[in-house]
């Protein structure tokens, strides 16, 4: 079964630090990848996503995520963080067999100014 | 350019009341539909999703129920809410395929 797994729920940096949110799914396929962040009682919004060919992949607000298959991993990147990226970001993973898309239980970013 | 709505913000409601929340999306045609909830610290759970008109498929067996009257209405019910169904509901569209999820802005649900 798809699953994903983001093992820090909290994580704390100080603006202007580089940031790395982690990201491990579990799927027999080449998965469709998605990372989203959602600000306190709104939607979620999508950040990036990853179907096939370049690993490195670029999103909005400066992110980018690199997709290791060998590691199962989907990690999103910052190099400088802003205070307004203080907000909870979700790994998700789709596929094209299936209509889900399975979401990961989140990860809160705090940011220090 | 694709829109999707989705009401009320939010929403009191007591114990044993009916629940209705809609969703609609514009701009695209077909698309397939999907109600989430979200408790504190538990990510997003899927509850429903559907990929045609009348087609209503569920991932939780629960109090709840989702109907699409038509291409592009999304409605999810109760009969009687329980204190359990409070929480954050979002619903999502995607066009299929390899295309990822929209959100609206969901409705905070609080059964008191």
């Amino acid at each position: 079964a798809q699953s994903v797994t983001q093992p820090d729920i909290h994580i704390t940096v100080s603006e202007g630090a580089s940031l790395e949110l982690r990201c491990n799914y579990s799927y027999g396929a080449t998965p469709y990848l998605f990372w989203y962040v959602q600000s306190p009682g709104q939607g979620l919004q999508l950040l990036l996503k990853y179907f096939s060919g370049d690993t490195l992949v670029q999103g909005i607000k400066g992110f980018e995520a690199e997709f290791k298959r060998s590691q199962s991993s989907f990690n999103l990147r910052k190099p400088s963080v802003h205070w307004s990226d203080a907000a909870e970001y979700f790994c998700a993973v789709g596929s094209s067999g299936t209509y889900k898309y399975i979401f990961g239980t989140g990860t809160r970013l705090k940011v220090l100014a | 350019s694709q829109t999707i709505h989705q009401w009320p913000a939010t929403l009191v409601q007591p114990v044993g009341s009916p629940l209705s929340l809609e969703c609609t999306v514009e701009g695209t045609s077909n698309p397939n539909l999907y109600w989430y909830r979200q408790a504190a610290g538990r990510g997003l759970q899927l509850l429903f999703y559907s990929v045609g008109i009348g087609q209503i498929s569920s991932e939780v067996p629960q109090n709840l129920s989702a109907s699409r009257p038509q291409d592009r209405q999304f409605i999810l019910s109760s009969k009687k809410l329980l204190l359990s169904d409070s929480g954050f509901y979002l619903c999502a569209w995607s066009q299929g395929g390899d295309s990822p999820l929209h959100f609206g802005n969901g409705t905070r649900l609080t059964v008191t």
